[in-house]
């Protein structure tokens, strides 16, 4: 069983321009949740997602950013007109239906660096 | 809202020596818990977890964390230092989520070095 893909792991954009990260669960994981990880701030989670519906975009930039997760696809994580601040790791998590869907299984993140 | 507390940034252990990191916890309700290892440029991996039952657990790599109610604390351990263990670790918890809203919120995290 392969693990959380998340793709690209490196990403160079310019001020303006628009990041799209890409995530895809591990088979049979139906909770989607990302995180982002800022130099001396730690993981912060950004939003919740299951199968074409938002649960909590709580922790999401109020902003340029979004995030879906269609019925047939990876989830996406949207950046419109980067800034240098959005420069980061972004974490996708995944987790089962019923037993053990407390816990998440990450991915290796992508790396988004805004020059 | 839930909050962890991790102190001490960077934590330094000679090879062989019992590693500790502390945890402690906010939540007006006991918490999952979880206690994840992050290697460079790398994502999460979970070392281990309390949901319910022994308040003692084992994990992978030989570690193991207890959860103390009355401390609100989940202070991870390992009897001795491996210089694989070099890694950032993450304290974290999520709430009892019925309705499946299982978020986490993290510790600022312990950059351990292994002093060989």
């Amino acid at each position: 069983n392969a693990g959380v893909m998340q793709n690209p792991r490196h990403l160079v954009r310019r001020r303006g321009q628009e990041a799209r990260l890409r995530c895809s669960p591990m088979k049979g994981h139906s909770h989607v949740y990302w995180y982002r990880q800022l130099p001396e701030e730690g993981l912060k989670f950004m939003v919740y997602l299951q199968k074409e519906n938002i649960i909590d975009e709580s922790g999401m930039p109020k902003e340029r950013f979004s995030a879906e997760f269609p019925k047939e696809g990876p989830s996406i994580l949207r950046i419109q007109q980067v800034v240098r601040g959005d420069s980061a790791a972004y974490f996708c998590a995944s987790s089962p239906d019923g037993e053990n869907q407390e816990t998440q299984y990450f991915g290796p993140g992508t790396r988004l660096l805004v020059l | 809202a839930q909050s962890v507390t991790q102190l001490g940034s960077h934590v330094s252990v000679s090879e062989g020596a019992l590693v500790l990191l502390r945890c402690n916890y906010s939540s007006s309700v006991p918490p999952y818990l979880f206690w994840y290892v992050q290697y460079p440029n790398q994502g999460l991996q979970l070392l281990l977890k309390y949901t319910t039952g022994a308040t003692l657990v084992k994990g992978i790599n030989g570690f193991e964390a207890e959860f103390k109610k009355s401390e609100t604390s989940f202070h991870l351990t390992k009897p001795s230092a491996h210089m694989s263990d070099a890694a950032e670790y993450f304290c974290a918890v999520s709430p009892r989520a019925d309705y499946g809203n299982n978020r986490l919120a993290f510790g600022k995290g312990n950059q351990v070095v292994v002093i060989p």
